[in-house]
C-alpha cells in the first residue's frame, strides 16, 4: 500500500509569507504527527492529531504555526509570515493507535526555505 | 536541554565488521526507544525498538541493548553490509506523552567495502 506523502517536495518563499504543507497519512492510521528537522538534527516535535483533534500541540514554536486535520485524514501545517529561521525539513508521520510501541511511518518530508 | 543524545556524529566501519550506534538519554520517564535510519532526501524509517522492560531485542542483523541505570542504549549492526549506510536517530516516547517522540541528533554511518 502507499506511505505517508507530503507535498510539495520543496517549497521555496520569501520572509513575510504564508505557507501550506500538506500530508496524506497512510490510510486507516488514526494518528498523524508533524516533525521539523533543522540542519545536523534530528526531527523535532510539533504537533500530533488523534482524529481530527489537535491531541497534543505542545512543540509548536510559536503562534506563527497551526496545522488541522478536517476530516481525519490529510493535514495541513499551516506558517504565516514566514522566517528566515522557519527553513527546515517539515516531516509528517502516522501510525495506528493500540500498537504495543509507538512507530510512526514518516513521509519523504517538504523542505521549506525562506529567503 | 537535549534529551535525547548521539554523541558521534559520524562512525566508519569495514564491511563485514560490527558497527555499534550509542545513545544516552536523561529522562527516567522514556519506556521505549527506537530506531530509525534514514537515506537521504527520504523520511527516517524504522529499524528497531525496545521496552524499558527488556534489556535487550534482536531482529536479524540488529540487535538494540538497553541500560536503564545507565540511561544509554546501543545499536549493533553485524555483519555491517553498504546498504547499511545512512544516518542513524535514536528516539523515545514517555508513558505520559506517549505519542511524541524525541530524536537524537543522529549518527552517519559509512560501511566501506
Amino acid at each position: 500500500g502507499a506511505g505517508v506523502s507530503q507535498t510539495p517536495s520543496n517549497k521555496v518563499t520569501e520572509k513575510g509569507k504564508y505557507v501550506e504543507l500538506r500530508c496524506d497519512p497512510i490510510s486507516g492510521h488514526t494518528a498523524l504527527y508533524w516533525y521539523r528537522q533543522s540542519l545536523g538534527q534530528g526531527p523535532e516535535f510539533l504537533i500530533y492529531f488523534q482524529g481530527t483533534g489537535a491531541a497534543d500541540d505542545s512543540g509548536l514554536p510559536n503562534d506563527r504555526f497551526f496545522a488541522v486535520r478536517p476530516e481525519g485524514s490529510v493535514s495541513t501545517l499551516k506558517i504565516q509570515r514566514t522566517e528566515r529561521g522557519d527553513s527546515a525539513v517539515y516531516l509528517c508521520a502516522s501510525s495506528l493507535m493500540g500498537q504495543p510501541f509507538n512507530e510512526q511511518f514518516f513521509g519523504p518530508g517538504t523542505r521549506l526555505t525562506v529567503l | 536541554d537535549q534529551q535525547v543524545k548521539q554523541n558521534s556524529p559520524s562512525l566508519s566501519v569495514q564491511e563485514g565488521r560490527i558497527s555499534i550506534l550509542n545513545c544516552d538519554y536523561t529522562n527516567s520517564m522514556f519506556d521505549y526507544f527506537l530506531w530509525y535510519k534514514k537515506y537521504p532526501a527520504e523520511g527516517p524509517t524504522f529499524l528497531i525498538s525496545i521496552s524499558s522492560i527488556k534489556d535487550k531485542n534482536e531482529d536479524g542483523r540488529f540487535t538494540v541493548f538497553l541500560n536503564k541505570s545507565a540511561k544509554h542504549l546501543s545499536l549493533h549492526i553485524v555483519p555491517s553490509q553498504p546498504g547499511d549506510s545512512a544516518v542513524y536517530f535514536c528516539a523515545a516516547s514517555a508513558e505520559q506523552g506517549a505519542q511524541k517522540l524525541v530524536f537524537g541528533q543522529g549518527t552517519r554511518l559509512t560501511i566501506n567495502p
